[in-house]
């Protein structure tokens, strides 16, 4: 099973644009990537998914290279409700639809 | 919409006790899921359901753990007998079938165990 691999934290300012990095390893070629966002006390929300080249939606992007081997998640302009623990997820529908949550980003965000 | 709705919010048992979970998903939602989360830690899926039946029970420890869909919507999640190390957040999730990723969970319940 493929694991997945993200710095345990990261700290930036209000206005500036944050990546953060997620590592995948096995990866097969129909399995999707999605990123959740989870605030103290709360279930995970779902930010974005894709499995190849780039996504964006109203709140993030997502980069994947053609190697698949890793993707970004790319917030623009933060503000301190981004302040929150990121995951990446990796669906490997290939093996009997294992579910894998990596261990969290915890993205800080100053004034 | 109405989202996902679990029941208890918070739950204090001692070891060795029972201790069993509600969830409800959206409504029209195939797939639901039980996660258990440690403090400080991510999500660890414990089992996934399509409609009233297993998907992916790997993770669920057996001799205490167990759950059910029976009708192929709510779902219950039950710990007997419970210990320690079961303090955790349980969350339930669920999203529209296999193919489509994006789960919506509901708020969680905290189990504590004494």
């Amino acid at each position: 099973l493929a694991k997945t691999t993200q710095p345990i934290s990261m700290d930036s300012y209000e206005g500036q644009e944050v990546n953060i990095t997620c590592s995948h390893n096995n990866i097969a070629t129909n399995d999707y990537i999605t990123w959740y966002q989870q605030f103290p006390s709360q279930g995970p929300r779902f930010i974005i998914q894709g499995y190849k080249t780039k996504v964006t939606n109203e709140v993030a992007s997502l980069f994947i290279p053609a190697d698949r081997k890793s993707s970004t998640l790319s917030l623009p302009r933060v503000s301190l409700s981004d302040t929150a623990v990121y995951y990446c997820l990796v669906v490997l529908y290939s093996s009997a639809s294992k579910i894998i949550f990596g261990s969290g980003t915890r993205l800080s965000i100053r004034p | 919409e109405a989202g996902v709705a679990q029941s208890p919010r918070y739950k204090i048992i001692e070891k060795r006790q029972s201790v069993a979970f509600w969830c409800n998903p959206i409504s029209g939602h195939a797939t639901l899921y039980w996660y258990q989360q440690i403090l400080g830690q991510g999500p660890k899926l414990l089992i996934q359901f399509q409609n009233n039946g297993v998907v992916d029970d790997s993770q669920l420890p057996k001799d205490r753990f167990s759950a059910e869909r029976l009708k192929g919507v709510d779902s219950t999640l039950k710990i007997q007998p419970a210990k320690l190390e079961d303090s955790a957040v349980y969350l339930c999730a669920s999203s529209f079938n296999l193919v489509n990723n994006e789960q919506f969970f509901g708020p969680g319940t905290r189990l504590t165990v004494l």
